[in-house]
């Protein structure tokens, strides 16, 4: 079974600054999809930034960007650029590519809550 | 707009009533899913459905059920066998094969005392 970590339960952040959430996961698949979701405090989940684990290229959207370690299973989250809406939970999660069934593929970590201070 | 509707954002019932919670979806997803989050943790999955008239047991399955009667709605209903049903519900749905990334709906507030 798949498992995701968050090692870091709260975080702060000056605005403007920059920021990196961590995230591990455990796996023996080869194939797999990464996600980062932001929860604001109106419980709205938003997806933040999406990798595929066969593309080498880190992806990027806008001021964020993550860090894919394959072999390290490492998927860290950076913010750059702070801003006060950014504060929210960040939630990591792990998808198994499985043609056969997609069902119950979703594996979400514990989340991290984050703080952008003024 | 496309997206996934959730009704109510809040919701009480007395202990011992089942109550259901609403999911509307009109982005034509194969996909849906209901999950719960406790404060302070992520999310745990409860059903899913890959299809009309199919659905699976999530993680913590016990003292819901759910129907997948049409494409777009997916309702849940939390069962008195729930010991502790008090929680914040959230529907999502994903298209299938294409794109595998969830959508969220809103989110219900459930409280029961």
């Amino acid at each position: 079974a798949q498992t995701v970590t968050q090692s870091q339960p709260e975080m702060s952040v000056q605005e403007a600054e920059t920021v990196t959430l961590s995230c591990t996961y455990d796996t023996s698949e080869n194939n797999y999809y990464l996600f980062w979701y932001k929860q604001p405090p109106s419980r709205q989940m938003i997806l933040v930034i999406r990798q595929e684990a066969y593309k080498q290229q880190n992806a990027t959207e806008n001021r964020f960007s993550v860090n894919f370690q394959k072999a390290a299973k490492s998927f860290s989250l950076k913010i750059s650029d702070s801003q006060l809406g950014d504060t929210a939970m960040y939630f990591c999660a792990f998808m198994k590519t499985s043609w056969g069934n997609y069902g119950q593929n979703f594996v979400f970590g514990p989340g991290t809550r984050l703080s952008v201070l003024p | 707009d496309g997206g996934i509707t959730q009704s109510p954002k809040y919701l009480f019932r007395k202990e011992g009533q089942n109550v259901t919670l609403s999911c509307e979806q009109n982005l034509n997803h194969d996909a849906m899913y209901w999950y719960r989050q406790d404060p302070g943790q992520g999310l745990r999955l409860i059903y899913y459905s890959q299809i009309v008239n199919d659905f699976q047991k999530g993680d913590i399955a016990e003292g819901y059920s759910v129907s997948r009667e049409k494409k777009e709605s997916f309702p849940l209903t939390v069962t008195s066998a729930q010991k502790n049903p008090t929680a914040f519900y959230l529907c999502a749905s994903r298209q299938g094969r294409e794109t595998h990334e969830q959508y969220f709906g809103p989110g219900t507030r459930l409280t029961v005392t």
